[in-house]
């Protein structure tokens, strides 16, 4: 069954650095997302994404963000100054056209120190 | 924004009893309501769904139940086994369009004790 990927697992960064997470959604998926997960906490929306632009944004989603799908298949967020609060797991998700299901990667876990 | 309530936030239960989880939501748009399940360090998993059309959906031993008039849904697990303790969330949406995101619960940890 395909799945959604995300690399790296883990990623530690100081204050102040760039740091660019990625996934590789479902090959005939159309709909990607970014969702992050604070330690203990629940799980937050942050960017839904198609046919190459934002479609909806968080007020996490600050300037500080960006994401890109630079080619066919990967799909990026770009944190540009990490914070310490950026600290958590970074979750990607895919949809289909039509579809209601989200599938998840298996997230990437962003340590700032 | 949609607002989503997950009550209570720890739940133990002995094994082979049933368990039950309850979210309430506060956007009547809200038309699709799915359900993860959270093991320790890994994704969210998708174990069950309800779309608004219908009011039960059941699949093996766990089952979802919609009341749309009083905004809220639940999670049954019945036979609980060992294996079944993890995090659970619930989550809403409205699906004007594919790219609607989910707003989730707070979660809640379930222990099944042995």
């Amino acid at each position: 069954e395909p799945e959604v990927t995300q690399t790296p697992s883990h990623q530690v960064t100081q204050m102040g650095q760039e740091v660019i997470l990625r996934c590789v959604p479902i090959s005939n998926h159309l709909y990607f997302y970014w969702y992050r997960q604070i330690l203990g906490q629940k799980v937050e929306f942050l960017v839904s994404f198609y046919n190459n632009e934002i479609s909806e944004k968080s007020e996490i989603f600050d300037d500080q963000f960006s994401v890109e799908r630079p080619d066919g298949s990967n799909f990026t967020l770009k944190i540009r100054s990490t914070k310490l609060e950026d600290s958590a797991m970074y979750f990607c998700a895919s949809t289909s056209r039509g579809g209601y299901e989200q599938y998840f990667g298996p997230g990437t876990r962003l340590t700032v120190t | 924004g949609e607002n989503v309530e997950q009550h209570p936030s720890t739940l133990s239960v002995q094994e082979g009893d049933s368990a039950v989880i309850k979210c309430t939501y506060s956007d009547s748009a809200s038309n699709y309501f799915p359900w993860y399940k959270q093991e320790l360090g890994k994704r969210p998993q998708l174990i069950i769904d309800i779309r608004s059309n219908v009011g039960e959906k059941k699949d093996q031993r766990i089952a979802v139940t919609l009341n749309k008039t009083a905004k809220h849904f639940s999670l049954h697990i019945t036979e609980t086994q060992p294996e079944d303790s993890a995090v659970y969330f619930c989550a809403a949406k409205r699906q004007t369009g594919a790219n609607s995101k989910l707003t989730f619960g707070k979660g809640i940890t379930l222990s099944v004790r042995p």
